[in-house]
């Protein structure tokens, strides 16, 4: 299957900082990218869907301006969490769609957020 | 509403004992039903992909089927290492794309 890199794997920053989240497909071109929250022991939730060259369409509730995402390349999207608050903490996973539009999505390794 | 539910929560096997995960689904146009595996800490790792019901897939232990109105994930014999999360997911009708995840269903397989 597709790859998907996603960095950094961890990261524990302090309250009122911001962390910048990568994900970049390694082997094919990404035109769509898919961000997602997870709680512990709770299912993925979409936080917002990204499309190389535009503005990124987020689901209801997730705050845009708290979220920043950039879908700058094929191959790359970022997910920075601005002004970060202990109750960011989680664990982020970004999926990513290959042109061949098949459905399945591929998914990176996920980044553990915690903010003290 | 499109929604789907994975049962049971949790399920706790012995090794070489067969079962079964529920997936049930009430979706308008459903554009696929994906299967994933989740290990702690980890991305979901793709399964399988059912787009119409009656399909069947298989992959090693595990055999993926389809109805109109809910999926199995049939894990037959199964080893320790099929311990981890198994998640459903369906891509809806419409013009969005997005993958929407059940709850997911924590298997552990005992020696």
């Amino acid at each position: 299957g597709a790859v998907v890199s996603q960095h950094p794997s961890w990261v524990i920053c302090k309250s009122g900082t911001s962390v910048k989240i990568e994900c970049r497909s390694l082997d094919f071109q990404a035109t769509t990218m898919f961000w997602y929250r997870q709680f512990p022991k709770q299912s993925l939730m979409l936080m917002a869907t990204s499309n190389e060259g535009s503005k990124a369409t987020y689901e209801q509730g997730v705050e845009k301006d708290k979220f920043l995402i950039n879908h700058a390349s094929l191959t790359l999207s970022t997910l920075t969490v601005t002004s970060a608050h202990p109750e960011d903490s989680s664990f982020y996973i970004c999926s990513a769609r290959g042109t061949a539009n098949t459905g399945e999505l591929f998914f990176g390794e996920g980044s553990r957020l915690t903010v003290l | 509403e499109d929604q789907v539910t994975q049962s049971p929560e949790a399920l706790r096997l012995q090794e070489g004992e067969s079962s079964s995960l529920n997936c049930s689904y009430t979706v308008s146009g459903l554009r696929g039903l994906f299967w994933y595996r989740q290990d702690p800490g980890k991305g979901p790792e793709f399964l399988f992909t059912l787009y119409s019901a009656g399909e069947e897939k298989e992959k090693e232990r595990l055999k993926a089927t389809l109805t109109k109105k809910e999926s199995f994930l049939h894990i037959t014999a199964p080893k320790p290492e099929d311990s981890a999360t198994y998640l459903c997911a369906f891509r809806g009708g419409g013009a969005t794309n997005k993958l929407i995840f059940g709850t997911g269903t924590l298997l552990a397989v005992q020696p």
